[in-house]
């Protein structure tokens, strides 16, 4: 089966940068994608990373090491809409199908 | 404008009632997804479908049916035997069954059963 870790909750500063991990025990891995989801709404895609290193779009940025199951969700100059909870899913390949597997989420909350 | 809807938002049930919840899009994406979360909890996977009149058990399917008879449909039931049901609902769609292709989610159904 796949086990995937991320912390529970992180607290930062408006303008601050927050760095969020996710670890993962996985076979078949094919990528990984971390999602927002505000309370009561739909998760929203951010990124996704199947080559190790980085991948930076706007504000977030995503680091992908598939040699130790790491990756993290990079959020620069907080603002207080990123207070939300951070998905990562991993997406592997078990015969002929592919799948999202969810970690549980890490609560965000921005500080004024 | 494109994108996935869910309805009702929230849903209400006696104990021992089938009730199904519905998911349309209209990305015409070919592969379609149902989800479960419970609070403080990650999602997990009920049932996918790949392609209309197919679809495949997710980890926690027990409980669940689907039906995938057009493209841009893919209704679950949830049944008196599904021993937990309140929980918010999630349905998703992708272009294609795919490791690469990103999943859009609807806005859920929050369902509860008393």
């Amino acid at each position: 089966g796949q086990n995937i870790d991320q912390p529970t909750e992180m607290t930062a500063t408006e303008g601050a940068i927050v760095q969020i991990n996710c670890t993962y025990q996985t076979s078949g891995f094919n990528g990984l994608f971390w999602y927002q989801q505000h309370a009561g709404e739909a998760p929203t895609f951010l990124s996704y990373n199947v080559l190790d290193g980085l991948e930076e779009k706007g504000r977030f940025s995503s680091f992908l090491s598939r040699s130790k199951g790491y990756s993290y969700l990079l959020l620069k100059e907080l603002q207080m809409k990123d207070s939300a909870s951070y998905l990562c899913a991993v997406s592997t390949l078990s015969g002929s199908a592919r799948q999202l597997t969810f970690g549980s989420g890490t609560q965000l909350t921005v500080l004024p | 404008d494109g994108g996935i809807t869910q309805s009702p938002k929230y849903l209400f049930r006696k104990e021992g009632q089938n009730v199904t919840l519905s998911c349309e899009q209209n990305l015409n994406h070919d592969a379609m997804y149902w989800y479960r979360q419970d609070p403080g909890q990650g999602l997990r996977l009920i049932y996918y479908s790949q392609i209309v009149n197919d679809f495949q058990k997710g980890d926690i399917a027990e409980g669940y049916s689907v039906s995938r008879e057009k493209k841009e449909s893919f209704p679950l039931t949830v049944t008196s035997a599904q021993k937990n049901p309140t929980a918010f609902y999630l349905c998703a769609s992708s272009i294609r069954l795919g490791s690469s292709y990103e999943q859009y989610f609807g806005p859920g159904t929050r369902l509860t059963v008393t």
